[in-house]
């Protein structure tokens, strides 16, 4: 079993939709997690961290359940612009490294 | 501000052959990572550093070496190419603590024949 789990898509929607990914991880000891976006033959950038109260940047949403070890992002009011692979990512407590998912596509369509 | 730079970013290699992967970052990171890519995978560890002269095994770190001279640089060896390796390699530096993420090169698109 893949220590983080993602669904793979494609997700397909319209500008303007609002899309929910989810992620779940396997380690109870990962304490630290993150969003990543991927565009084609990019490198992963930043998107934003995760943090236990949930945390809202802009159209973004992320939200973390400790006690069911997943993690989720909303996307609100779609762009063209935010078709891209997103990493589900999580790092340990003891441990500068980070585990990546397999990443979940989204094609946002005119 | 330049970020985490990697060169080359495109390599063909025949079987066999060897070659060094450089990377160089300039935001005083404690930290450096080589990272490998496959179609349809996520990112797999290939070797990380925690800091000067320090070096450890990641997930898949058959057919690599790593060398960390100095702060700056973090360079990947392969020391016999082979066709498994064919991937993209991407090297990433962090600072210190848990909250703060890695910062990527833009990767070097390997393929071994």
């Amino acid at each position: 079993r893949k220590e983080v789990e993602q669904d793979p898509g494609p997700f397909n929607v319209p500008e303007g939709a609002t899309v929910a990914f989810n992620c779940t991880y396997s380690n109870s000891a990962s304490q630290s997690f993150f969003w990543y976006r991927q565009d084609c033959r990019k490198e992963p950038k930043l998107l934003m961290s995760v943090y236990s109260s949930g945390n809202e940047d802009g159209r973004f949403t992320a939200q973390l359940n400790r006690a069911s070890q997943y993690i989720s992002l909303l996307i609100r009011d779609s762009k063209l612009s935010d078709s891209a692979t997103y990493l589900c990512v999580s790092r340990m407590d003891s441990s500068y490294k980070l585990i990546f998912g397999s990443g979940t596509r989204l094609l946002v369509r005119p | 501000n330049a970020g985490v730079t990697q060169t080359p970013k495109f390599q063909v290699l025949k079987t066999g052959q060897s070659m060094t992967l450089q990377c160089a970052q300039d935001m005083n990171h404690n930290s450096m990572y080589w990272y490998r890519q496959d179609p349809g995978m996520g990112l797999r560890l290939i070797y990380y550093s925690a800091s000067e002269g320090t070096s450890d095994k990641g997930e898949v770190p058959n057919g690599y070496n790593v060398s960390r001279l100095n702060k700056r640089e973090f360079s990947l060896r392969l020391e016999s190419a082979a066709p498994s390796q064919t991937a993209v390699s991407f090297c990433a530096s962090s600072p210190p603590g848990q909250n703060y993420g890695y910062t990527f090169g833009s990767g070097t698109r390997l393929t071994v024949v």
